[in-house]
């Protein structure tokens, strides 16, 4: 299997402080996606960081991809009580399996923020 | 635009049983994806499909099958619903290439098989 996994599986912390969660990845990469889901709900769309790429921003989250090291990061910085959720990684492969390429994801960060 | 839809939200089946988790969307996209979501497992590939009349397996297709007779929809079937098919369900759909676009997620649908 291609996928990775997130680490820590769950973090705690203080409302501003700043928040980092890791995941490592197996195999060849086109791009790394970040996707929040909130309890009961759908994931959502942080980021995508392509191969090429060493560190994104976006507002208060910065990814960072190490391909060499096969994993990447998501700093939330001044992090919010609604920040509050789980955090996955989503490995996007660089070549084909089936009719298409495959984007697999590991089993999440649970991130709360305590106000 | 409304997104991605799914329906039922919640749904509670006997073992044996049928029935069709629905999935549409509205924003013209060409891939379509079911996925699972358990608890410590993360999301993992059912059932997938790059464009009307094309679908494909992902990493756990037993028991479920597919079609997509058109762009819009991509409903997911249960042929004989067991215990170990409890999970959440979601449908996602990209614009293009998965692999490569970020994808949008439905609400999702939590089955329960007794």
């Amino acid at each position: 299997s291609q996928q990775g996994e997130e680490d820590p599986q769950a973090l705690s912390i203080q409302e501003g402080e700043n928040a980092t969660m890791n995941c490592s990845y197996k195999t060849s990469i086109n791009n790394l996606q970040w996707y929040r889901q909130n309890s009961g709900r759908g994931l959502v769309h942080l980021i995508l960081i392509r191969s090429n790429e060493r560190e994104k921003h976006s507002g208060r989250l910065r990814v960072t991809l190490d391909t060499s090291k096969k994993s990447s990061s998501l700093l939330i910085t001044a992090s919010r009580a609604a920040d509050t959720a789980s955090y996955f990684c989503g490995q996007g492969a660089s070549i084909s399996s089936g009719s298409a390429r495959q984007l697999t994801f590991g089993s999440g960060t649970q991130l709360t923020v305590l106000p | 635009n409304a997104g991605v839809t799914q329906t039922p939200k919640f749904q509670v089946l006997k073992t044996g049983q049928s029935m069709t988790l629905q999935c549409a969307q509205d924003m013209n996209h060409e891939y379509m994806s079911w996925y699972r979501q358990d608890p410590g497992m993360g999301l993992r590939l059912i059932h997938y499909s790059v464009g009307a009349g094309i679908t494909d397996q992902g990493e756990v297709p037993n028991g479920y099958n597919v079609s997509r007779s058109t762009t819009e929809d991509f409903p997911l079937r249960l042929l004989s619903a067991a215990p170990s098919q409890t999970s959440v369900y979601f449908c996602a759909s990209s614009m293009r290439d998965r692999a490569a676009y970020e994808q949008y997620f439905g609400p999702g649908t939590r089955l329960t098989v007794t």
